[in-house]
């Protein structure tokens, strides 16, 4: 079975402009959750995805926003870019997430944001 | 809010080791605790992930135990070898795939 995929692996922005990153979760995945990971503030979560619906949201602005189609494939988007949105973005599919604490989450390679 | 702390922040033992990493949190309001690991510039692989209802796990080298009511994890890692070099990270589960997670500690084995 094909792990998560995410696209781009690298991207290079410069401030003010927006980005979209793409994730793709293991076949049969409906829940897809995203992380910011910088060296200053380690690893944060940005929101969860469950059957197109944001189930669950962090602690992050609003130029930070998401989606996800009815194949669970997700897309989060950066608008209005600033320095400090450099960082690793991860995401993570699971079966069904939810709070039942039985399932892992399995995590993409990530993209690697630099703006400049 | 909250916080997940791990201890040390790094270690470097010499192949052959037996090790342990230390997690703590603050709220014992978790339905689970995971063990990741990191290699530099990749994605985080699950390790280990014990319920809140459960005391431990093992997967092959590997021992997790969980103390919720003292807010502790412990990830015990027996022989180590120089292919176990990596960051650890521990995180809590505390709503619907919402996992906060500690800063990491990195492991260097020495051949």
């Amino acid at each position: 079975k094909a792990g998560v995929t995410q696209t781009p692996r690298y991207l290079i922005k410069t401030r003010g402009q927006q980005v979209t990153l793409s994730c793709s979760p293991i076949s049969g995945h409906r829940s897809v959750s995203w992380y910011q990971q910088t060296p200053g503030q380690g690893l944060q979560f940005l929101f969860e995805y469950f059957s197109e619906t944001q189930r669950n949201k962090g602690n992050f602005p609003g130029r930070f926003s998401g989606r996800q189609f009815s194949n669970s494939r997700s897309e989060m988007n950066v608008s209005t870019l600033e320095l400090g949105d450099s960082a690793l973005y991860l995401c993570a599919s699971s079966l069904a997430g939810g709070t039942g604490g039985r399932e892992t989450q399995y995590f993409g390679p990530g993209t690697r944001l630099l703006v400049l | 809010k909250q916080e997940v702390t791990q201890i040390p922040a790094a270690l470097s033992v010499p192949e052959g080791e037996n090790l342990v990493l230390n997690c703590s949190f603050t709220d014992s309001a978790i339905y689970n605790l995971q063990w990741f690991r990191q290699d530099p510039g990749k994605g985080l692989t699950s390790l280990l992930l014990i319920q809140s209802s459960q005391r431990e796990q093992t997967s092959g080298r590997l021992n997790a135990s969980l103390d919720k009511s003292s807010g502790r994890s412990t990830l015990y890692i027996a022989a180590s070898q120089p292919g176990d070099s990596a960051t650890y990270l521990c995180a809590v589960q505390t709503g619907a795939n919402n996992l906060f997670f500690g800063t990491g500690t990195r492991l260097t084995v020495i051949p």
